[in-house]
């Protein structure tokens, strides 16, 4: 079956390196997504990976992915007030007829929360 | 260039009522999903269009129906709604041939009394 989960809540320091970490089941997940949603808003696509990949870099953002142990996880660099949301970890892959769809398995999300 | 956008922002409506939401796409893109987020939960995939069709469907009952138009643009529709219909509404595009990304809209809060 299709299940993504995450721990539900993480607290760091300003400046110090946030890492959120996400689990998945299905094998033929072909990408895995880090969104960021603010509180009342929709949701903000942050990066994502192939699962070919094992890592992605993006300014502030690091991306690893563990496809043997369906594990995945987001670091950010210098974490700042700024950050402070929830982030989702998603995973796509080729559903309905004929793989015709992408549809997207959210986790419940981590809340990070950011002290000055 | 226009991002996603959803109308209404706010609704309250009461249990047995019916809801009519909107979405237009991303300039370009032609593919709308539907999810529903309920407080303190991930977003859930109600069903996705192309083509002015229903390509897939998540869990949900008949209740939920939807339809996109020729110019992509997409609206969800509830039926007798139950208090457990509360949620946030969010509605995604994305290109067919590009399907890796999918950019959210700000979402409808949907309130049922």
């Amino acid at each position: 079956g299709e299940d993504v989960e995450q721990s539900l809540f993480l607290s760091v320091r300003e400046g110090d390196s946030s890492v959120i970490n996400c689990t998945y089941t299905d094998s033929s997940s072909t990408y895995l997504y880090w969104y960021k949603q603010e509180p009342g808003a929709g949701l903000q696509l942050l990066t994502y990976i192939f699962s070919n990949m094992d890592m992605k870099q993006d300014q502030r953002l690091t991306v690893l992915l563990n496809k043997k142990d369906k594990h995945l996880s987001l670091r950010i660099a210098d974490t700042q007030t700024g950050d402070s949301a929830i982030y989702f970890c998603a995973e796509s892959g080729l559903y309905g007829r004929g793989g015709a769809t992408n549809k997207l398995i959210f986790g419940t999300g981590t809340l990070l929360a950011v002290q000055p | 260039d226009a991002g996603v956008t959803q109308s209404p922002t706010h609704l309250i409506k009461t249990r047995g009522q019916q809801v009519t939401l909107r979405c237009s796409p991303k300039s370009g893109h032609d593919t709308v999903s539907w999810y529903q987020q309920a407080l303190g939960q991930g977003p859930q995939f109600i069903f996705q269009y192309y083509e002015e069709e229903e390509r897939q469907r998540g869990n949900f009952p008949d209740r939920f129906s939807g339809h996109q138009f020729p110019n992509y643009s997409s609206e969800l529709n509830v039926n007798a709604l139950l208090l457990g219909d509360s949620a946030l509404y969010l509605c995604a595009s994305s290109l067919r041939q590009v399907q890796e990304t999918q950019y959210f809209g700000p979402g409808t809060r949907l309130l049922v009394l």
